[in-house]
């Protein structure tokens, strides 16, 4: 595709829910990023994939985030028993190649927790 | 520990009235420092890259440098359509996973 997308934009759960967030990579990107931007904040590294292998998870706050990538390619980040304080914009990014610098972002996702 | 901090919080300028956004970092190592540019709603959108203390790079209205220390994005004259929030963020050089992110420096431009 020509960008980055992510699906859904927005998203309102009620605290116990569980949810799927997904990110489309522009085709032939090698890692993928997942970051959490909460309100006026800059955005929170979560986990990163190259290609399928998810290289660096230290970024996930707690065992109820869950990230794959199982060919590659589309990503989706799982929230299970989401609570308030997960409520953020959970933003995608992709580069070319392993160590290129240029990140290229999604729209994000706006989760709200009620 | 790894860290950027941005400042000022917010600016509001005037249209044309030049200034500059400061970016000071501390890290083990620095591989690549990078300005972001994100309007609401949206997701970061590639600026510059610097990789070296001496470093400039321009791209209309916008001039980043890079010291040891900190960073400065320079606009000049600046534009109502240049309001956004400006990302910092860098890349340590033990590990090329992760981007450090500063809080932002939010840009109001009032014609």
């Amino acid at each position: 595709g020509a960008g980055v997308s992510q699906s859904p934009r927005y998203k309102v759960a009620k605290r116990g829910q569980d949810v799927a967030l997904r990110c489309d990579p522009i085709s032939g990107h090698v890692s993928l990023f997942w970051y959490q931007q909460a309100l006026g904040q800059g955005p929170e590294f979560l986990t990163y994939f190259q290609n399928e292998a998810q290289l660096d998870k230290s970024g996930l706050p707690s065992d109820r985030f869950f990230a794959e990538r199982p060919e590659g390619s589309v990503s989706t980040l799982k929230i299970q028993r989401t609570q308030q304080e997960d409520s953020a914009v959970y933003l995608c990014a992709t580069t070319r190649d392993r160590g290129t610098d240029t990140q290229y972002f999604g729209p994000g996702t706006r989760l709200t927790v009620l | 520990e790894d860290q950027v901090t941005q400042s000022p919080e917010a600016l509001r300028l005037q249209e044309g009235e030049s200034s500059s956004l400061n970016c000071s970092y501390t890290v083990s190592g620095l591989r690549g420092l990078f300005w972001y540019r994100q309007d609401p709603g949206k997701g970061p959108e590639f600026l510059f890259t610097l990789y070296s203390a001496g470093e400039e790079k321009e791209k209309e209205r916008l001039k980043a440098t890079l010291t040891k220390k900190e960073s400065f994005l320079h606009i000049t004259a600046p534009k109502p359509e240049d309001s956004a929030t400006y990302l910092c963020a860098v890349q340590a050089a033990n590990n090329f996973n992760k981007f450090y992110f500063g809080s932002g420096t939010k840009l109001n431009v009032k014609p």
